[in-house]
């Protein structure tokens, strides 16, 4: 069984670009959730999607939003980069469940310049 | 004060060493806690996870969670140089659209 995909690995932005990153979930989980890594850090919650509705959302700026699909996959989408936005993004999938057992993908790695 | 405290190490032992990582934790609503291993430039890869307090084992892995002293840990048994990773303790309040909350990590280098 193929586990959660993230695409891409690695990007590239200059400051004040957008960008957005994909997210496809273990076949069966219906929930995703958006985690920021940065260097020598645990990972920062910053939302929750579950059946295409948000089901949470962390301490971050508008500039970042997220949506997901019928097929689960989600996308995050950042806006206005800072180079403080330099980080591992991890996208996890998880079933809506009792125990909050949440996989995570390999994350893409986002460098701003 | 931060909701989740991990000694970020670096943590050297040699190979067959037992390995003791540890959290501490200020919100008493958390239930369910989670150690993660995660290699260089990796995602997060679940180990243990354990719900209130008490032990569970796995292989060469025991998690502890002592909600009394808002405390737990994870216990490496004869350690190997394939566990040199990053270790993340997460914990959650339990419902399933609750997000987790990481410790910082604690980096563990086993010297073969």
């Amino acid at each position: 069984d193929a586990g959660v995909t993230q695409s891409p690995t690695h990007l590239i932005k200059t400051r004040g670009q957008h960008v957005t990153l994909r997210c496809s979930p273990i076949s069966g989980h219906k929930s995703v959730s958006w985690y920021q890594q940065v260097l020598g850090q645990g990972p920062q919650f910053i939302f929750q999607y579950y059946e295409k509705e948000e089901r949470g959302r962390g301490n971050f700026p508008d500039r970042f939003s997220a949506r997901q699909f019928p097929n689960y996959s989600s996308e995050l989408n950042v806006n206005a980069l800072l180079l403080g936005d330099s980080a591992l993004y991890l996208c996890a999938s998880s079933l809506i469940r009792e125990v909050n057992e949440q996989f995570f993908g390999p994350g893409t790695r986002l460098t701003v310049l | 004060q931060k909701e989740v405290e991990q000694d970020p190490g670096p943590l050297s032992v040699p190979e067959g060493a037992i390995v003791s990582l540890n959290c501490t934790y200020s919100n008493s609503a958390f239930q369910y806690f989670m150690w993660y291993r995660q290699y260089s430039r990796k995602g997060p890869e679940l180990l243990m996870y354990t719900y209130s307090s008490g032990n569970k084992e796995d292989g060469r892995f025991t998690a502890q969670v002592d909600k009394s002293s808002k405390y737990i840990s994870l216990f490496i048994r004869d350690s190997q140089p394939s566990d040199s990773a990053t270790y993340l303790c997460a914990m959650s309040g339990g419902s399933g659209n609750t997000p987790l909350v990481f410790g910082k990590g604690t980096r563990l280098s086993v010297i073969a």
